[in-house]
């Protein structure tokens, strides 16, 4: 079965963009649909990309996604960052072994 | 507004089992189009699926938890359960309750779709 590897940690200042990347460790990033969810701390995980690149209802397009097949990896871009967007992000996708995967998550700091 | 709403006992004595159950308000339970799952949260580490359920009883599992985890759903109540054996020090976490869809853009399958609504979740301690 694959991992799904994020960085630790990424910090921003306040109007900037950040790029959060999750990189699969077999299999190809294009086998099987990514999704991100942001987790704000004492709240339950929510969704804000999809099937790689589609936004749910209600999420701004400041959030965007993207894989690059050739480093097998996902990314969540946010531009315009701004302070509530402080949060833990995780990718997740699907396998055949284990059926959801999730990354380990990243912390983003907005300062 | 669909809401789920987790709950359960909140310290499990280790050997013993965690049984939580997530009630499902707003709306049905009986759904073509989504599964429902549990999912759970070490402080510090990732989150970790732990199982689905469909309406008609349809489930999986997560491998690494297969042998310890059963899941059951009772659509007369809008509700279903997690049952997790011989539980220790690491099964101690928060534990959520999601809805998944799994259709899209008109298409449906068990590689589609997210974890669009989830519960508020709740801490389970596993100590004695």
């Amino acid at each position: 079965n694959f991992m799904l590897t994020q960085p630790h940690s990424v910090s921003e200042s306040p109007g900037k963009t950040v790029t959060i990347s999750c990189t699969r460790s077999s299999g190809g990033i294009a086998s099987n649909y990514v999704q991100w969810y942001q987790q704000r701390p004492g709240r339950a995980p929510t969704p804000v990309i999809y099937e790689n690149k589609y936004r749910p209802s209600g999420v701004p397009d400041r959030f965007s996604g993207s894989i690059d097949r050739s480093s097998n990896s996902a990314s969540l871009t946010i531009s315009g960052l701004k302070t509530e967007d402080e949060a833990h992000y995780y990718c997740q996708s699907y396998g055949t072994a284990n059926p959801v995967v999730f990354g380990g998550g990243t912390e983003l700091t907005v300062l | 507004q669909l809401q789920l709403q987790e709950s359960g006992p909140r310290l499990v004595r280790p050997s013993e089992t965690l049984s939580l159950t997530c009630t499902v308000s707003g709306g049905s339970i009986i759904s073509s189009f989504h599964y429902w799952g549990w999912i759970r949260h070490t402080p510090g580490k990732r989150l970790e699926w732990i199982g689905s359920i469909y309406y008609s009883g349809s489930d999986s599992y997560n491998p690494s938890l297969k042998s310890r985890v059963t899941m059951s759903i009772d659509t007369s109540k809008d509700q279903f359960s997690l049952s997790l054996t011989s539980v220790t020090a690491a099964d101690t976490a928060f534990y959520y309750c999601a809805r998944r869809g799994i259709c899209t853009g008109g298409s449906c399958g068990l590689d589609l779709g997210y974890f669009d609504i989830w519960g508020q979740g709740m801490m389970v301690t596993v100590s004695s």
